[in-house]
């Protein structure tokens, strides 16, 4: 079945460190990739919706800046936290889909540790 | 922000025994997808039910969805331990983007 590749699976930094993350479709092209954040025992928040060739559209409250999102292919959407501090410390997960009416397909989470 | 409710936020059973977990949404909807996540893991897809249907089967899981209701519903039979983890309920209005619910944590004891 399709299956979607995130990179690290652990990252811990220092403050003021920037972390990129990659997020791969395997054996399928992803027009549409998405970026959650997990906090402990929470639920999934999305953040941004990741498009080809075009920008992310980022939810309420996300900050653009800090959560800076590429797409530049089908099968490849990279989440870079642009100096981290500990409050950016969290789970982060990607997903993505063959298309509306289909299960997503996620990562398997990349955890973030800001010393 | 998130739309759905889900109930039990916890439940705690005996293995074979059955689990159920409700989910509430408030917007209308294309489908429902139940999403299993071991502690610290991704989600792994379950069951997806599209909104003109009204229950589903896979294996020991079956979904119900009422659209008139709101709700849907996971049922779990003959629980086995390996069953312990969190699940989710995912709703999807349009464009494949999912609003997840708070989720259940579902232990299950040997």
């Amino acid at each position: 079945g399709a299956v979607v590749s995130q990179h690290p699976s652990r990252v811990i930094c220092k403050s003021g460190t920037s972390v990129k993350i990659e997020c791969r479709s395997l054996d399928f092209q992803a027009t549409t990739m998405f970026w959650y954040r997990q906090f402990p025992k929470q639920s999934l928040m999305l953040m941004a919706t990741s498009n080809e060739g075009s920008k992310a559209t980022y939810e309420q409250g996300v900050e653009k800046d800090k959560f800076l999102i590429n797409h530049a292919s089908l099968t490849l959407s990279t989440l870079t936290v642009t100096s981290a501090h500990p409050e950016d410390s969290s789970f982060y997960i990607c997903s993505a889909g063959d298309g509306g009416n289909q299960p997503q397909h996620f990562g398997d989470g990349t955890r973030l540790s800001i010393l | 922000s998130q739309q759905g409710e889900e109930d039990p936020q916890a439940l705690s059973i005996q293995e074979g025994e059955n689990a159920t977990m409700n989910c509430s949404y408030k917007t209308s909807i294309n489908n429902l997808q139940w999403y299993r996540q071991n502690s610290g893991r991704g989600l792994v897809h379950l069951i997806l039910i599209r909104s003109n249907e009204r229950e589903k089967h896979s294996g020991r899981l079956r979904v119900t969805l009422d659209t008139s209701k709101k709700s849907s519903s996971l049922l779990i039979t003959a629980s086995r331990a390996a069953d312990t983890a969190s699940y989710f309920c995912a709703t999807e209005a349009s464009g494949s983007r999912l609003t997840f619910g708070e989720g259940t944590q579902l232990t299950v004891n040997p």
